[in-house]
């Protein structure tokens, strides 16, 4: 299940199942979106990326998906591994040579 | 993908001691820099831009004179925090964009400053 913790909201699944992490961003001239993993210690690593233009795209075990009309992205792991264990982020930026803002993250923890 | 190359990874200094935090693009170039501080179960929060050539970016509530930023070439940007201070105490994070690249940024490995 999901709970909101003293600052980062978790999300907690079984070995084997799918996951969908939600975000809400918040600059509706933003047109690029990218999802991040951060393990403990680490910096951030980069999952995948979607522009404007597209509602969908897909990785390898992941899937973002966009709708602007509400200014929500979300991440879905297939069959979610104990490696996914993280915290995962999205990023957000306009066009040009601005920087990424990040939104708040998720604690996804797998139970084996 | 891009390497991207921070330095120290951790570091424990006494208070009233400077700090100085390396970043490198082993395998690009890199215009634009970016500084993240980033506190225990919370996000990444955007402290400066970096920008090779002129003068840093810095974003609201920042001090300038605390965090000083230099990026004197294409591959490498520093953070130097001065006179660090117990709340210095953070992990730092620097990401770098290629040039030319418009969005992608490649982070560092991040560096754990604990100030005594």
């Amino acid at each position: 299940g999901e709970s909101v913790g003293l600052h980062l909201p978790t999300l907690s699944v079984q070995e084997g199942d799918n996951s969908i992490i939600n975000c809400a961003y918040s600059n509706s001239a933003s047109d690029y979106f990218i999802w991040y993993k951060q393990e403990s210690g680490k910096g951030p690593q980069f999952i995948i990326d979607i522009r404007s233009n597209m509602d969908k795209r897909q990785g390898q075990r992941v899937t973002v998906l966009l709708n602007k009309t509400v200014k929500h992205l979300s991440l879905q792991i297939a069959a979610t591994q104990p490696g996914d264990s993280a915290v995962y982020f999205c990023a957000e930026t306009s066009s040009g040579n601005t920087p990424l803002v990040f939104g708040k993250g998720t604690r996804l923890s797998v139970i084996a | 993908g891009a390497v991207v190359s921070q330095h120290p990874s951790w570091v424990i200094c006494k208070s009233g001691t400077s700090v100085k935090i390396e970043c490198r693009s082993l395998d690009f170039q890199a215009t634009t820099m970016f500084w993240y501080r980033q506190f225990p179960k919370q996000s990444l929060m955007l402290m400066a831009t970096s920008n090779e050539g002129s003068k840093a970016t810095y974003e609201q509530g920042v001090e300038k004179d605390k965090f000083l930023i230099n990026h004197a070439s294409l591959t490498l940007s520093t953070l130097t925090v001065t006179s660090a201070h117990p709340e210095d105490s953070s992990f730092y994070i620097c990401s770098a964009r290629e040039q030319g690249a418009r969005e992608k940024l490649f982070f560092g490995s991040g560096t754990q400053l604990s100030v005594l």
